[in-house]
């Protein structure tokens, strides 16, 4: 059975600064997806990132980005340049095909201002 | 259709009631998810449906808890002899059937047992 690990259940930062979000996961298929989604508080979970197993570059969305390492199992998030409106709980991900996906345990992200 | 949305949004109710949630998936996503997520942990897996089938169920989904999509649109999970244990929030989520399609989720149904 997959499993992801998140070992950090809160970080904190200033306002404009960058970090890192970590994110382990275990399983013995190839081809998968790995997510990143976040919680913020009292509303609902979106999609902040993806990646496919298949693809070697690591996926960017504006601020976001990954840092896939397949061999290690690793997948870790950067958030750049923090805003206020970037404090949630941030959730990784895993998923085999189209079938459901299996979450970390979280991480909750204060940044300050 | 802005999204997915569930009903209600909060429900408190006695132990050993039986209570039903609804959830309403983005129109044209043919597979819908439900989840559940405690307090401070990452949501978990309880079943999924395609269309009306319901193609997988979670060994956490106890004889206790049923789940339905009729007509392949709406589903409705229902949890009979409620127990504390079942204070979580459930988690509705739909998909198209492409590999590559996103889930995306409604706001949640917390329940409280007391």
């Amino acid at each position: 059975a997959q499993t992801v690990t998140q070992s950090q259940p809160e970080m904190s930062v200033q306002e404009a600064e960058t970090v890192t979000l970590s994110c382990t996961y275990d399983t013995s298929e190839n081809n998968y997806y790995l997510f990143w989604y976040k919680q913020p508080p009292s509303r609902q979970m979106i999609l902040v990132i993806r990646q496919e197993a298949y693809k070697q570059q690591n996926a960017t969305e504006n601020r976001f980005s990954v840092n896939f390492q397949k061999a290690a199992k690793s997948f870790s998030l950067k958030i750049s340049d923090s805003q206020l409106g970037d404090t949630a709980m941030y959730f990784c991900a895993f998923r085999q095909g189209a079938q459901k996906l299996v979450f970390g345990q979280g991480t909750r992200l204060t940044i300050n201002p | 259709d802005t999204g997915v949305s569930q009903d209600p949004r909060h429900k408190i109710t006695k132990r050993g009631q039986n209570v039903t949630f609804r959830c309403d998936p983005i129109s044209e996503h043919n597979r819908l998810y439900w989840y559940r997520q405690t307090l401070g942990q990452g949501p978990e897996f309880l079943t999924y449906f395609q269309n009306e089938a319901q193609l997988e169920k979670s060994r956490l989904l106890s004889d206790r808890f049923s789940a339905e999509r009729p007509k392949g649109s709406f589903s409705t999970l229902e949890i009979q002899r409620t127990e504390q244990g079942d204070s979580a929030m459930y988690l509705c989520a739909s998909s198209e059937t492409s590999t590559l399609s996103e889930q995306y989720f409604g706001p949640g149904t917390r329940l409280t047992v007391t």
